[in-house]
């Protein structure tokens, strides 16, 4: 199984400053030069929210404000500048093999 | 607009079978595949499997001898079964839509689904 290490567990962030969010994968998710990680955001009693596919595509409606990135297989969520609603738990998920597999999650706070 | 709502008991008797259903509207279960992802209280979320828009199914290996997805396409509904719950299976169960790539694009509201006596 592709292990997701999601890091740090959790993050606490000044309002308009930047969150980095890693996400660091066992092995390749690489499907034709695409790497197949997801990244989803759950805020306080609600069902999860798709916000970045396939590395760093924007899902319909999420704003600018968050990109993803690779490194390595050291995938990044990152968030600038942080509004007050995103405090939320955010978790990775690979897309290339079964079980299709999540990160811990990780949960940002206001500082 | 695309919805997916789950429904199915609150409470089971640990040893007993869990069985769920997903309804869903806005797409045709023909077109998109639906997953099943659970979520125990407090915790990370899990994936369980999967039934493809062609009919076929995948499961997660550490659930597959316990756990069982069909659907009907003509009421837009796809089930899971899982027999010989424990304390453990007590989550939240959700039930999503497939983008593609295993995107999931849109999730119900979720079921509590709660493994006591």
């Amino acid at each position: 199984n592709i292990v997701l290490t999601q890091s740090p567990a959790s993050l606490a962030v000044i309002l308009g400053q930047k969150a980095t969010i890693s996400c660091t994968a066992s092995e390749s998710v690489n499907k034709f030069g695409i790497n197949l990680m997801h990244w989803y955001q759950q805020k306080p009693g609600q069902l999860p929210k798709i916000l970045i596919y396939n590395e760093f595509s924007r899902a319909p409606g999420i704003p600018a404000r968050f990109s993803g990135d690779e490194a390595e297989l050291n995938f990044t969520l990152t968030i600038e500048p942080v509004e007050a609603d995103d405090v939320a738990t955010y978790y990775c998920q690979q897309g290339l093999t079964f079980p299709l597999t999540f990160g811990a999650g990780t949960k940002l706070e206001l500082k | 607009e695309v919805q997916l709502k789950e429904s199915g008991p609150g409470l089971v008797q640990p040893s007993q079978t869990l069985s769920l259903t997903c309804t869903v509207s806005g797409f045709s279960l023909t077109d998109y595949s639906v997953h099943w992802v659970r979520q125990p209280p407090g915790k990370g979320l899990e994936w369980m499997g999967v039934m493809w828009s062609g009919g076929s199914t995948a499961y997660n290996s550490a659930l597959k001898s316990r756990l069982s997805i069909s659907r009907d396409t003509s009421k837009s509904q796809v089930f899971l079964k899982m027999n010989s719950l424990q304390t453990e299976d007590t989550a939240i169960y959700y039930c999503t839509r497939e983008r593609e790539d295993n995107v999931m694009d849109a999730w119900g509201q979720g079921a509590s689904v709660t493994v006591s006596s």
